[in-house]
């Protein structure tokens, strides 16, 4: 069965600390898509990244970098040199393609608060 | 280029009273997606509108029901409402019902039932 376990629920670090978030999920299908997003406190949920199944690239986007390793089916989120405006809850998803629709799968989220 | 807006932002309803809630997607996308988030839990799946249609549906009951007008907005509607119900729903939308699109999300409503 499909499923993300995000295990870590809350996280606090300090202004400038680098902080790896974890994502750990589970799928029966050869393709499918992985996300994350943000949401503040205001309630929005804010698109970070999409990564699919063929690409373990990892990616470098200024402050923000994704690991993805189809090995351990892990696709960690790492924020470098924190900033007080990045405390939100992260959420990772999980997309399969069989189910022809593209129903998004989210982990229980990880609580991030950056303190000056 | 506007985003995906939803209505109202708040709204409180008791035990039993029907709800509506409204959402508007981004621009060129033609499918929107339903969430709700318990507080502290991460977004589940209710539906999903394609082409006027509910095309996929989550483990929700019946009581929630939905419409997909041919402008693309959508509308979820909540009967005979639990306090359970109690919680912040999400609009998302995409092209092509998001098999391969990103799902971009609204504001979201929060919803309280007394």
């Amino acid at each position: 069965a499909q499923k993300v376990t995000q295990a870590q629920t809350e996280i606090s670090v300090v202004e400038k600390e680098d902080v790896t978030l974890d994502c750990v999920y589970e799928t029966r299908d050869t393709t499918y898509y992985l996300f994350w997003y943000k949401q503040p406190p205001s309630g929005e949920l804010v698109f970070l990244i999409r990564r699919n199944s063929f690409d373990e690239q990892n990616e470098i986007s200024g402050r923000y970098s994704w690991n993805f390793q189809k090995s351990t089916s892990s696709f960690n989120f790492t924020i470098t040199a924190s900033q007080v405006v990045d405390s939100a809850v992260y959420f990772c998803a999980l997309s399969e393609s069989y189910n022809q629709g593209g129903k998004l799968i989210f982990g229980q989220g990880t609580e991030l608060s950056v303190k000056p | 280029d506007a985003g995906v807006t939803q209505s109202p932002t708040h709204l409180i309803k008791t035990r039993g009273q029907q709800v509506t809630l409204r959402c508007s997607p981004k621009s060129g996308h033609d499918t929107v997606s339903w969430y709700q988030q318990a507080l502290g839990q991460g977004p589940q799946f209710i539906f999903q509108y394609y082409e006027e249609e509910e095309r996929q549906r989550g483990n929700f009951p019946d009581r929630f029901s939905g419409h997909q007008y041919p402008n693309y907005s959508s509308e979820l509607n909540v009967n005979a409402l639990l306090l359970g119900d109690s919680a912040l729903y999400l609009c998302a939308s995409s092209k092509d019902r998001g098999v391969t699109d990103t799902q971009y999300f609204g504001p979201g409503t929060r919803l309280t039932v007394l």
